[in-house]
């Protein structure tokens, strides 16, 4: 099974700032990486996959790099609506499909 | 609207059972694998179990199989969860969540749909 982990836990960032987000996985997952966004009471929302196609509607401050074991999720202009809970997940070898433990992004 | 929605969470006592639904609609189902991801109170997402687009092979995580199975009945745009031998590590919001991959390839596993999620509580 694939671990992934994220990092940092939490991220404190002010409003109009850039947030930049990590995930590695335990082997390499090629670019088989996808990022969700997941607000308070909410369903996830798929934002990234293939490592950096942005999904159906997500806006261009949104942006994900990496390849192998090593990515990175960025948020380049913190807006009020993207604080939130962001997860990580590898689709290259499965069953399982594995997350990451997530990183919440918090109003600093 | 592409769209899924699910039914069937409940109480429920260790050990007994309960059968998720996941409605979908917007989109041509026969297409499309569908997944079961859950999250326990306050902790991240875990996958849970795959289907495929023909209903013809399952994936099940090691922490429910043997307990949980999957099905679908695409005459009726649904897919079910049924859960057994329940325990109270299986207490979660249960969420179906749409392939993004037509059909069914080495690339399947991003999740591009996903419902509203349903709430399982195991407890005496």
């Amino acid at each position: 099974e694939i671990v992934m982990t994220q990092s940092p836990a939490t991220l404190s960032v002010s409003p109009g700032e850039r947030a930049t987000l990590s995930c590695r996985a335990s082997q390499s997952v090629s670019s088989n990486l996808a990022w969700y966004q997941q607000r308070p009471g909410q369903a996830p929302r798929l934002l990234i996959y293939g490592a950096s196609t942005r999904a159906t509607g997500i806006p261009a401050r949104f942006s994900g790099s990496g390849s192998g074991t090593e990515f990175t999720l960025t948020i380049s202009s913190l807006q009020s609506e993207d604080f939130a809970v962001y997860y990580c997940q590898q689709y290259n070898n499965w069953p399982p499909w594995t997350f990451g433990q997530g990183t919440k992004v918090e109003i600093k | 609207q592409v769209q899924l929605v699910e039914s069937g969470g409940g109480v429920v006592q260790p050990g007994g059972s309960l059968r998720l639904s996941c409605a979908a609609s917007g989109f041509t189902f026969t297409y499309y694998g569908i997944h079961w991801v859950r999250q326990a109170p306050g902790k991240g997402l875990e996958w849970v179990a795959f289907i495929r687009y023909d209903g013809k092979n399952e994936y099940y995580a090691d922490s429910v199989k043997g307990r949980f199975t999957i099905s679908r009945d695409n005459s009726k745009n649904t897919v079910y969860l049924q859960m057994s031998s329940l325990r109270t590590e299986d207490t979660a919001v249960y969420y179906c969540a749409k392939d993004l991959i037509r059909y069914f390839d080495w690339k399947t596993g991003t999740f591009d749909i996903w419902g509203q999620g349903t709430m399982v509580s195991v407890s005496s």
